[in-house]
């Protein structure tokens, strides 16, 4: 089954620093990666989509990048804003069943002004 | 703007009472999924159909959850008799296909007492 860990569980940083989310996954047969905001009583808004043959993905301040072999990605915002507080959730389509999401338990973000 | 909708938004239920929750995918999408959030189990699919028909259901328990599509416009989940346990948000889904972008609704939170 397919494992998706999020690290760090929760980070606090003032406006305007540089963040790095990382997210692991245990099964590399995956067929994409998609990174999620989720704000508090809130549902999941998608922020990037990697598919397992690109190497990254971009959205304004937001860069995603996947290491497919490795089992890795990040999530890179750049200056940061306290509107970027929110849960970031990674989700991986594949491993042993192509077609389902398997969740990371999300990284809690907190900036600060 | 499209948007996958989901009603109710709350529901408050006692132990035993059947409780069914309705999904509209984004019109052209053929694949639903169902997931619920619990503090302690995080995201979890449920279960999802492509082209109306079920593909995986191996994460509800069929003893007393249900999930159908009676037309391309709509889903249902249906929980029958609803249990304490069964208190989350379930969330539902929709992509044009499995392995593309999956849109969530804002929820159904859900209290069984």
């Amino acid at each position: 089954k397919q494992e998706v860990t999020q690290i760090p569980a929760a980070l606090s940083v003032p406006e305007g620093e540089n963040l790095v989310l990382n997210c692991s996954f245990t099964d590399s047969a995956i067929y994409n990666l998609q990174w999620f905001r989720q704000d508090p009583g809130k549902g999941l808004t998608s922020l990037l989509l990697i598919q397992s043959s690109q190497r990254e993905q971009t959205s304004g301040r937001l860069n995603a990048s996947l290491d497919k072999s490795s089992g890795r990605s990040t999530l890179y915002i750049a200056a940061s804003q306290p509107g970027d507080s929110a849960t970031y959730l990674c989700a991986v389509n594949g491993g042993s069943t192509l077609g389902r999401l398997y969740f990371g338990r999300g990284t809690q973000l907190t900036v600060w002004p | 703007d499209a948007r996958v909708t989901q009603t109710p938004r709350h529901k408050v239920t006692e132990m035993g009472q059947e409780v069914t929750m309705r999904c509209q995918p984004i019109l052209g999408h053929n694949t639903v999924f169902w997931y619920r959030q619990t503090m302690m189990q995080g995201l979890e699919l449920l279960a999802y159909f492509r082209n109306r028909a079920p593909l995986d259901d191996s994460g509800m328990p069929k003893d007393r959850f249900s999930a159908e599509m009676p037309d391309a416009t709509l889903a249902t989940l249906k929980i029958q008799p609803s249990e304490p346990r069964d208190s989350a948000v379930y969330f539902c889904a929709s992509g044009y296909d499995r392995f593309y972008e999956q849109y969530f609704g804002p929820g159904t939170r859900l209290t069984v007492t």
